[in-house]
């Protein structure tokens, strides 16, 4: 079963502009990550936020994690049209889980 | 670098059939995982494989088997095939089994008929 739920679940914007998607969670976690998905093809990891911090930065990418509300966001500025894709967070379960537990995904399309 | 390798890219089969479907990790990873994506869905983990041993399963029937070789590679056979096994099937590997960013093959797409 999906452990938990992004939003929105599809998002279009201009280039230049940012996005921002949402992430919750229900049981605790190890840590959270953040994979791209090109046309339902193979999965690309982003970044991965530990249960002990708070907030991460890559690049463009912004991610935040609020452990008490179960949830994470994935801030992407200066959006391209490349990052049109879908985007998924994943939790591994703490106890040392080695499955991790995808959520639906964000369906992000950038408009040139 | 060669990164994960999956085999077919894309596949039919009726009812009923068998399918193995096959997948080489990246180079350096000794841990390969299974991945299920149906249409418009996260992927739902099947099994992990680690030392040629299944390490851990997911909430799949036992019509899906897997096996690890000694050169890491792994097979993930479905039996007895249902329409609803259509799905996108992902192989992920790492090293030393746990944690932190899985690289991803680009799938084979089975399509039951």
């Amino acid at each position: 079963s999906q452990q938990g739920e992004e939003d929105p679940q599809a998002l279009s914007i201009q280039e230049g502009e940012n996005a921002t998607m949402n992430c919750s969670y229900k049981t605790s976690i190890n840590n959270l990550q953040w994979y791209r998905q090109n046309s339902g093809r193979g999965l690309v990891h982003l970044i991965l936020i530990r249960s002990n911090e708070r907030e991460k930065h890559s690049g463009r990418l912004r991610v935040t994690l609020d452990t008490s509300k179960k949830s994470s966001s994935l801030l992407i500025t200066a959006s391209r049209a490349a990052d049109t894709a879908s985007y998924f967070c994943a939790t591994d379960s703490q106890g040392g889980s080695e499955k991790l537990v995808f959520g639906k995904g964000t369906k992000l399309t950038v408009n040139p | 670098d060669a990164g994960v390798t999956q085999s077919p890219t894309h596949l039919i089969k009726t009812r009923g059939q068998q399918v193995t479907l096959r997948c080489s990790p990246k180079s350096g990873h000794d841990t390969v995982s299974w991945y299920q994506q149906a249409l418009g869905q996260g992927p739902q983990f099947i099994f992990q494989y680690y030392e040629e041993e299944e390490r851990q399963r997911g909430n799949f029937p036992d019509r899906f088997s897997g096996h690890q070789f000694p050169n890491y590679s792994s097979e993930l056979n479905v039996n007895a095939l249902l329409l609803g096994d259509s799905a996108l099937y992902l192989c992920a590997s790492i090293m030393g089994g746990y944690g932190y960013g899985y690289t991803f093959g680009s799938g084979t797409r089975l399509t039951v008929v």
